[in-house]
């Protein structure tokens, strides 16, 4: 058990559609970042959160938005979905000066 | 940009046998690399993690790698596979020194035979 949840666990949504993705951290750990892992695939960074502000993005479009809040909680916001937005979504924490992050379990988003 | 490539989408190796994973990595600064574990419909678990000490990692569940700067490869070994290693695994690279930034690979799905 890594301490990190994310709910739901999985999710259906229709082409077009917004949906918000959360995520649960450990208490303490003040980065969060997001990746999307397409079938098969390996994980690809989607961005980071530090102490609530993003502090590093991948190359997604600005339609992937996030938030985190001072309770260790954070979002991931996707608009206008799009068919190829169909991926495994997880959630990292890790605490302040650690060399690790922890993943939770993931949201499965499949879009119609 | 960093980069990481998995030799062999899929391995098949027996029930006791070594087990060998491949990655190379292409970074332009001194990286830090791991190796991640995922089980069906489950998130990812750190098996390892090199971070510019000594060259040879071991991890958990009795697996290992060594990090060869002049090969840029960081390859994974068990000495005896046991059926509960059949899994995903993932090789990543840090975007430069920021570990939690990190580039991963396309995974090696991993078969024991018993």
């Amino acid at each position: 058990e890594t301490g990190v949840t994310q709910s739901p666990t999985h999710l259906i949504k229709t082409r077009g559609q917004q949906v918000t993705l959360r995520c649960s951290s450990q208490s303490g750990h003040n980065t969060v970042s997001w990746y999307q892992q397409a079938l098969g695939q390996g994980p690809q960074f989607i961005f980071q959160y530090y102490r609530e502000e993003e502090n590093g993005r991948g190359n997604f479009p600005p339609r992937f938005s996030g938030l985190q809040f001072p309770n260790y909680s954070s979002e991931l916001n996707v608009n206008a979905l799009e068919l190829d937005d169909s991926a495994l979504y997880l959630c990292a924490s890790s605490p302040p000066l650690a060399d690790t992050q922890y993943f939770g379990p993931g949201t499965r988003l499949t879009v119609l | 940009a960093q980069s990481v490539t998995q030799l062999g989408s899929h391995v098949s190796v027996s029930e006791g046998a070594l087990v060998l994973l491949r990655c190379n990595y292409s970074s332009s600064v001194p990286p830090y690399l791991f190796w991640y574990v995922q089980y069906p419909n489950q998130g990812l678990q750190l098996l390892l993690k090199y971070t510019s000490a000594a060259t040879l990692v071991k991890g958990i569940n009795g697996f290992e790698a060594e990090f060869k700067k002049s090969e840029t490869s960081f390859h994974l070994t068990k000495p005896s596979a046991h059926m509960s290693d059949a899994a995903e695994y993932f090789c990543a690279v840090s975007e430069g020194t920021s570990y939690d930034k990190v580039i991963f690979g396309p995974g090696t799905s991993l078969s024991v035979i018993p």
